[in-house]
């Protein structure tokens, strides 16, 4: 298994470009979910998904959208990058959807991205 | 409010000698706690976790972590530290019916040779 995948690697945009970060599971995990990592703020969940066809924001929604059109692929789009966007980007993902959330999340190696 | 708190934001060890990262938290009802860590330029990889039963979980390379509910805490542990174990360390919690877990902000574990 390749685990959870992320590309690119790095990235670096011009204010106002849009662009997708691609994440693909092959566990045929239900959940999957986008997290940001910035120094002093820890991570932060812009949004996740409990299947496919379902979606919902966490806690940092704004300017990103995402789609879950298959169970292994959850791709997260900016729409207008902005510098406040910058940050290492995370992808995750878990084989259960229940509630409360007791099981592991596999992590992404990341995506490091600067929006100039 | 679900909560979770690293009140260290860097711990330093000596090689050999024992460590601690610390946790504690903030839910209602039954909580369910994890420790993360995170390598340089790497994504987060699980180490352990308490749902139920046994307060003292065991690990992944050698760590552990109590589960004390009269503190709130669950501290992570090893007896002995090696300088392959300096990263950034998680804990993160999730109660009741929320979908979404609640991350510390990170401890960096610095162990010198």
């Amino acid at each position: 298994n390749a685990g959870v995948t992320q590309t690119p690697k790095f990235q670096v945009l011009k204010t106002g470009q849009s662009m997708t970060l691609q994440c693909a599971q092959d566990m045929n995990h239900e959940y999957m979910s986008w997290y940001r990592q910035d120094p002093g703020m820890g991570l932060r969940l812009i949004h996740y998904s409990v299947g496919a066809g379902i979606t919902d924001q966490g806690e940092v929604p704004n300017g990103y959208n995402v789609s879950r059109s298959t169970t292994e692929d959850f791709p997260l789009r900016l729409l207008s990058a902005a510098p406040s966007q910058t940050s290492v980007y995370f992808c995750a993902s878990s084989y259960s959807t229940g509630v409360p959330r007791t099981d592991t999340q596999y992590f992404g190696p990341g995506t490091r991205l600067t929006v100039l | 409010a679900q909560s979770v708190a690293q009140p260290e934001d860097q711990v330093n060890v000596a090689e050999g000698n024992p460590l601690t990262v610390k946790c504690t938290y903030s839910v209602s009802g039954n909580p369910y706690l994890f420790w993360y860590v995170q390598y340089p330029n790497r994504g987060l990889q699980f180490l352990l976790k308490y749902i139920t039963g046994d307060n003292l979980v065991k690990g992944s390379y050698g760590f552990e972590a109590e589960f004390n509910k009269s503190q709130t805490s669950f501290h992570l542990k090893k007896p002995s530290a090696l300088v392959s174990d300096s990263a950034l360390y998680f804990c993160a919690v999730n109660a009741g019916n929320n979908r979404k877990l609640i991350w510390g902000l990170g401890t960096s574990l610095a162990v010198n040779p």
